[in-house]
C-alpha cells in the first residue's frame, strides 16, 4: 500500500469520447506524474504536476491533459479517444526528489 | 536520459540471491540508477537508487561498477512474492521534483521453489 489511489479501476470507452481519470496523491506529496502503459510494455511518461503547475510532458498529443488542484491530487483527461488509448494508466506521487509511489493504475479499454 | 539494457528473463530459486544485471553505457556524470519493479497488475514499486556508490536497504543492495557503465540489483533471498517485473531506469536528479522516468522492458524475474 503507497497510499495513492486512483479511480476508477477500470472503463470502457468508445472511440471518440473523452474520460477523465483521478489520482489522490500520499499526504504530503506536491507532485503527481501520470504514465501509460500498454500491455507487454514498460510505464511511459505522460506529463507531471508541481504545486498545481505542467512541470514536464512525455510525447504525447495535446488531447491528453491534466490538472493537479490545490490537495495536490490529480486528473488526467483524454478527448477524442483511439483504441491506440487502450492502456493501463498509472499515477505516482512524490515529495521533492524523493522516489516515487504508484498507485494501482486504471485499466482504460477503447472499443 | 541514457538507454538501459537488461535481460528480458531471468529464473531464481527460492532463498537464493538474485543478481540482475543492468547496462547504461551513456551514463552522465549527474544521472542516477534508479530500480523500480512491477508486480503483476500493481503499479511499479520503488526499490533503490543510486549515483557511483553502492547503496542497500532493507529490500536490496545496488552495485554499480566504477566506471558506472553498469550495475546489478542484488536480492540476497529471493523468495515467491519476488515474482516481478524489475526495471533499471537511468535517469537525472531533478532540481526540486521528482525525476521523470524512463521505463524500458525490463527483466521478468521468475522465483521459483
Amino acid at each position: 500500500e503507497t497510499g495513492v489511489t486512483q479511480s476508477p479501476t477500470h472503463l470502457i470507452k468508445t472511440r471518440g469520447q473523452q474520460v477523465t481519470l483521478r489520482c489522490s496523491s500520499q499526504s504530503g506529496h506536491n507532485t503527481v506524474s501520470w504514465y501509460q502503459q500498454a500491455l507487454g510494455q514498460g510505464p511511459q511518461f505522460i506529463f507531471q504536476y508541481y504545486r498545481e503547475e505542467e512541470n514536464g510532458r512525455g510525447n504525447f498529443p495535446p488531447r491528453f491533459s491534466g490538472l493537479q488542484f490545490p490537495n495536490y491530487s490529480s486528473e488526467l483527461n483524454v478527448n477524442a479517444l483511439e483504441l491506440d488509448d487502450s492502456a493501463l494508466y498509472l499515477c505516482a506521487s512524490s515529495s521533492g526528489i524523493r522516489e516515487q509511489y504508484f498507485g494501482p493504475g486504471t485499466r482504460l479499454t477503447v472499443t | 536520459d541514457a538507454k538501459t539494457t537488461q535481460p528480458t528473463s531471468m529464473d531464481c530459486a527460492e532463498g537464493r540471491a538474485a543478481n540482475l544485471p543492468c547496462n547504461h553505457s551513456t551514463i552522465s556524470g549527474n544521472e542516477y540508477v534508479y530500480w523500480y519493479r512491477q508486480i503483476h497488475s500493481q503499479g511499479p514499486q520503488y526499490i533503490i537508487h543510486g549515483l557511483k556508490n553502492n547503496e542497500t536497504n532493507e529490500m536490496a543492495s545496488l552495485i554499480i561498477t566504477e566506471d558506472r557503465k553498469s550495475s546489478t540489483l542484488i536480492l540476497p533471498h529471493a523468495t515467491l512474492r519476488d515474482t516481478a517485473v524489475y526495471y533499471c531506469i537511468v535517469s537525472r536528479l531533478n532540481t526540486g521534483t521528482a525525476s521523470k522516468l524512463t521505463f524500458g522492458t525490463g527483466t521478468r524475474l521468475q522465483v521459483t521453489l
